[in-house]
């Protein structure tokens, strides 16, 4: 168990929906790191918050977005869903947030979304 | 950009020893970590490398060549459990992100 916790396990939703992933970092971790994985592919980086703020984006879709909250707790909100956004997403976090810090990365386990 | 390449499959016998291979190629560069992932699990941890050499860790050790942009992972006395996806990632580029190369399976046989 790695002390990040991602909420819901499972969705199953229908193209055109809206739907929220919300994860909780492990205790002391500032950083937290939105990715997605789909069918056999590596871990795509969305995007990255540090202690409420934005630090990173990757390759993240317009209809895609996500925000840290006061207690650290972060939201990812994918909006107009297509076929194409089913695969599961991870929350990691890390104490640091920048340089040799975020290399360590704890990650939660996962929600699996399936578009329908 | 970046990029990272790593074979996608490998097999090796329980007991044995296997290398998995990371070449990468990144403006900026902090050091080369190394993440596991059973199937449908979360990904987790093994190692990170920000100077040249060798890191042991238990049953796994990870070595770096920065001048050759280049790493591995050795997994030694290999066991079942061991079966899984390994995934190195660079962390670096100008926003210090972790970028993950598509990963090698593992597959340990009796």
């Amino acid at each position: 168990d790695s002390g990040v916790t991602q909420t819901p396990k499972h969705l199953i939703t229908a193209t055109g929906q809206r739907v929220t992933l919300r994860c909780s970092p492990r205790s002391g971790d500032l950083s937290v790191y939105w990715y997605q994985q789909s069918l056999d592919q590596g871990l795509q980086f969305l995007i990255q918050y540090y202690n409420g703020e934005e630090r990173a984006k990757g390759n993240i879709l317009e209809r895609f977005s996500a925000q840290q909250f006061p207690d650290l707790h972060s939201e990812l909100n994918l909006s107009s869903l297509e076929l194409g956004d089913s695969a599961l997403y991870f929350c990691a976090s890390s104490v640091s947030g920048q340089g040799a810090g975020s290399y360590e990365q704890y990650f939660g386990p996962g929600t699996r979304l399936t578009v329908t | 950009g970046q990029s990272l390449e790593q074979p996608s499959e490998v097999t090796a016998v329980e007991g044995a020893i296997v290398q998995i291979n990371c070449t990468y190629q990144t403006s900026g560069f902090y050091g080369l970590s190394w993440y596991q992932q059973h199937d449908g699990g979360a990904p987790t941890f093994l190692s990170y490398n920000a100077l040249d050499g060798l890191e042991e860790t238990g049953r796994f050790s990870s070595f770096l060549s920065r001048s050759d942009s280049y790493g591995y992972l050795l997994l030694q006395e290999l066991q079942m459990k061991d079966s899984a996806s390994y995934f190195c990632a660079v962390l670096g580029g100008a926003t210090n992100k972790l970028i993950f190369g598509t990963g090698t399976l593992l597959a340990v046989q009796p």
